[in-house]
């Protein structure tokens, strides 16, 4: 059982360059999260997907896109990287009937 | 907006007890609690749904008062590895599509 799997797990980005990130989850969920966490942070919700083409912003979404084109995948897509965006992101999916967030292992990402 | 976690950090003695509270100013509809060790991902504990609804998993059990928009996590007889940092998150709809996190609680249990 793969869970929820992210791809790169470390990446180190110049300022100004593009990249996205992975996430994929092989347990047929709908809804599907992307948070940002800051070190020694809590979880900032930076774009949400309740189904396949639809996503929908959160908390802190500037400098990020989102696409779902499938149930199984919702990737993360940096533009113009920036040193704010330093961050440990965590994609998640949610099964609706427990509620349960299930994390994948994350990807370090630094900006220099 | 995120709720507001209390205390920001405990540090306790193996066997004593903790309480982590969360509230918001925005109605609530349900509370959702998560335990990160460090350097992994936050795992599930529970979810509460209804007002002064409790739940408990093991020595861990949490309170929720929907019309006070508050929720506590009570931990009894802490044990070494009660240790790591505890997020309430916070759905604010039925559906609860967006659900976001406090800042977190770390807790240090000692032996």
């Amino acid at each position: 059982n793969a869970g929820v799997t992210q791809t790169p797990k470390f990446r180190i980005l110049k300022i100004g360059q593009s990249m996205t990130l992975q996430c994929t989850q092989d347990m047929n969920h709908n809804y599907m999260y992307w948070y940002r966490q800051d070190p020694g942070m809590g979880l900032k919700l930076i774009y949400y997907s309740v189904g396949a083409g639809i996503t929908d912003k959160g908390e802190v979404p500037n400098g990020y896109n989102v696409s779902r084109s499938t149930t199984e995948d919702f990737p993360l897509r940096l533009e113009l990287a920036a040193p704010s965006q330093t961050s440990v992101y965590f994609c998640a999916s949610k099964e609706l009937n427990t509620g349960e967030l299930f994390f994948g292992e994350g990807s370090r990402l630094t900006v220099l | 907006q995120q709720p507001v976690q209390s205390p920001q950090a405990v540090i306790l003695r193996e066997g004593e007890d903790a309480v982590i509270n969360c509230s918001s100013s925005k109605a609530l509809y349900s509370v959702h609690w998560y335990r990160q060790k460090h350097g992994e991902a936050p795992v599930f504990l529970m979810i509460l749904l209804k007002g002064g609804e409790q739940k408990g998993h093991e020595k861990i059990s949490a309170s929720f008062n929907e019309k006070k928009q508050q929720s506590s996590l009570y931990l009894t007889a802490s044990q070494l590895s009660y240790s790591g940092t505890y997020f309430c998150g916070s759905g604010s709809s039925g559906s609860a599509r967006q659900l976001t996190f406090g800042s977190g609680t770390q807790l240090t249990v000692l032996p």
